[in-house]
């Protein structure tokens, strides 16, 4: 039930693009991404919910794939400040707590 | 400040001890949650509840407990602490899901529990 994240952990140079992975074996009502920080708090990014939904914040931008169960989060011209720890969390219905994935460790270097 | 605010930060204690974390949010919000973050990461749904309803994970042991004495609160008790407890807990909150929407949640920073 817990959704599968690729890769593991990514290392980037400032200014390449990034892309996280996020996969459920059941059907998702929502899919949620946070980033952390190390010894910080989780941080909301976004939330999607409909099929073929898009979203974005600022050059950090998301999808969902309903139909395929999938979620992919999008890092354009990657900085200093996006290297943390990226999480998915899915839920598998309209009521339920949400199951987040293992984490992407992002390291960004100058 | 608005947040999501937990006590204690730090908490040491020996295996077999009874102790609690306390949560307290001023954002409004009606729903809460706890979580268990292990030593690899792993964020771990615990509980969510508000004032009608309590959803427990399954694989939590029932030497867990949530009280809320008010919707601004979700304290979390743990009886005979064990090794394997050692983790941080984080508490988090947010509005009540309706039917169509899903609301994101705002984490409290954290308490690191250790147990010798």
């Amino acid at each position: 039930q817990q959704p599968v994240q690729s890769p593991q952990a990514v290392i980037l140079r400032e200014g390449e693009d990034a892309v996280i992975n996020c996969s459920s074996s059941k059907a998702l009502y929502s899919v949620h991404w946070y980033r952390q920080k190390h010894g910080e708090a989780p941080v909301f990014l976004m939330i999607l919910l409909k099929g073929g939904e898009q979203k974005g914040h600022e050059k950090i931008s998301a999808s969902f794939n309903e139909k395929k169960q999938q979620s992919s989060l999008y890092l354009t011209a990657s900085q200093l400040s996006y290297s943390g720890t990226y999480f998915c969390g899915t839920e598998p219905g309209s009521q339920g707590n949400l199951i987040f994935g293992k984490g992407t460790k992002l390291s960004v270097k100058p | 400040d608005t947040a999501v605010s937990q006590t204690p930060k730090y908490l040491v204690t020996q295996m077999g001890n009874d102790k609690s974390i306390k949560c307290e949010q001023n954002l409004g919000h009606d729903t809460m949650y706890w979580y268990k973050q292990d030593s690899k990461k792993f964020l771990k749904i615990m509980f969510s509840y508000n004032n009608k309803e309590l959803i427990i994970n399954e694989t939590v042991p029932n030497r867990f407990s949530p009280k809320s004495p008010d919707k601004a609160h979700l304290n979390l008790h743990i009886n005979s602490l064990e090794l394997g407890d050692s983790a941080v807990y984080f508490c988090a909150s947010s509005y009540q899901r309706l039917a169509g929407a899903a609301n994101e949640q705002f984490f409290g920073p954290g308490t690191r529990l250790t147990v010798l």
